[in-house]
């Protein structure tokens, strides 16, 4: 049983379109993460969210907004995406303070 | 402001050669520290984790360690495979913070 799952694994759009990735867990954990991966393979948190409340926005543009509909679930849409979207989003989720479980990345082409 | 820093930013061996990678930290207060291995393609997964009152921990030829003191912490790699070619992430979490802070990682290439 996959512990995090994302999709879509791919994702290519054009510059200016609206779309969503989406996240589940089935750990139970009731803290999930948003992160996104550039080009240099450096990991930069986005948000996290507890118990389906946003705890931490890391200075995201207001075109990325994150939605918990249920503790196991988190899922980002982006609206007018631009090429600096570009990137390998990652789901995570943990319990309080402890190690996170990551998804298999959605990974985003902005054409 | 709470920052990890890790060395060297890649690294090249031949398979069966060991080798060592570093992780200096400034978080505070500190809770405790993760080695987690990311292959291509696919999210990282922990490989150790240790607290403040541990200075070495194993996972297989994985062995970290922990220096409180001068905040470093270091991932040693005996007997190299061709499959531990990944980037190696050190995270630092700080006590009471939901959010970790993540190092940019060390690519690690092992050639036959």
């Amino acid at each position: 049983d996959t512990a995090v799952s994302q999709t879509p694994k791919y994702l290519v759009t054009q510059m200016g379109n609206d779309k969503s990735i989406k996240c589940e867990q089935n750990l139970g954990h009731d803290t999930m993460y948003w992160y996104k991966q550039d080009s240099k393979k450096f990991l930069k948190i986005m948000f996290s969210y507890n118990n389906k409340e946003l705890i931490i926005n890391e200075t995201v543009p207001n075109r990325f907004s994150p939605k918990s509909p249920d503790k196991a679930h988190l899922n980002l849409h982006i609206n007018s995406l631009e090429l600096g979207d570009s990137a390998v989003y990652f789901c995570a989720s943990s319990p309080p303070s402890d190690e996170q479980f990551f998804g298999p990345g959605t990974r985003l082409t902005v054409l | 402001k709470n920052q990890v820093e890790q060395s060297p930013q890649s690294l090249i061996i031949l398979e069966g050669k060991n080798c060592t990678l570093q992780c200096n930290y400034t978080v505070s207060p500190f809770s405790n520290l993760r080695w987690y291995k990311q292959d291509t393609g696919r999210g990282p997964v922990s490989l150790t984790i240790m607290t403040f009152s541990e200075n070495t921990k194993s996972n297989g030829r994985y062995t970290a360690t922990l220096d409180a003191d001068t905040k470093q912490s270091s991932l040693h790699i005996t007997a190299s495979q061709l499959s531990d070619s990944a980037s190696y992430i050190c995270v630092v979490s700080a006590q009471g913070s939901y959010i970790p802070t993540f190092g940019r990682g060390t690519s690690l290439i092992v050639h036959p």
